[in-house]
């Protein structure tokens, strides 16, 4: 079975500031997908960016990027220029990319993130 | 298309009592999955519909649990004879077929029992 691992319980950044979350998961599969989800106070679950384990690129969104390590089953989000609006719990996810899976996400337990004016 | 809506978003009730969650998914989504939030944890897989057929159950449903998704569009999540521990947030997610697809979230709705 596949597990999601997250080892920081919370962080804190400085505005402008940039900050990285770890996220190291467990699974003998070679085609999966990774994802970092937002979840803010009392909203909903947005996606932050994912990962296709078959490209070796690190993806990008805007100030969100990666990195991803897959010999090392590592995936850590980098923030950068931190800004108020980014404070949330951060959730790293695996999906099995097999034919016939159901496709749900395995979650990790999440980092919660605070930024500091 | 305003995205995927849960109702209630709060719900209280008595240990020992019925309650039904809906979730409305994007309208030309035919994947729908629940999963379940609980204080400090990630989201945890419930179930999963493709169109209207219940394809995948997890563990987590036990007997007192039961989904539906007439005609592929809605779902609806009941718990039977509600326990202490069953309460948490239930999520739904919608998305198109494929797993390269992204699942798009409801706000949730958050079970709270007496």
């Amino acid at each position: 079975a596949q597990t999601v691992t997250q080892s920081q319980p919370e962080m804190s950044v400085q505005e402008a500031e940039t900050v990285t979350l770890s996220c190291t998961y467990d699974t003998s599969e070679s085609d999966y997908y990774l994802f970092w989800y937002k979840q803010p106070p009392s909203r909903q679950m947005i996606l932050v960016i994912r990962q296709e384990a078959y490209k070796q690129q690190n993806a990008t969104e805007n100030r969100f990027s990666v990195n991803f390590q897959k010999a090392a089953k590592s995936f850590s989000l980098k923030i950068s220029d931190s800004q108020l609006g980014d404070a949330a719990m951060y959730f790293c996810a695996y999906r099995s990319a097999l034919r016939g899976s159901q496709g749900n996400l395995i979650f990790g337990k999440g980092t919660k993130l605070s930024v500091k004016p | 298309d305003t995205g995927v809506s849960q109702d209630p978003r709060h719900k209280i009730t008595k240990r020992g009592q019925n309650v039904t969650f809906r979730c409305d998914p994007i309208s030309e989504h035919n994947r729908l999955y629940w999963y379940r939030q609980t204080l400090g944890q990630g989201p945890e897989f419930l179930t999963y519909f493709q169109n209207e057929a219940q394809l995948e159950k997890s563990r987590l449903l036990s007997d007192r649990f039961s989904a539906e998704r007439p005609k592929g569009s809605f779902s609806t999540l009941e718990i039977q004879r509600t326990e202490q521990g069953d309460s948490a947030m239930y999520l739904c997610a919608s998305s198109l077929a494929g797993n390269d697809q992204p699942q798009h979230f409801g706000d949730g709705t958050r079970l709270s029992i007496l």
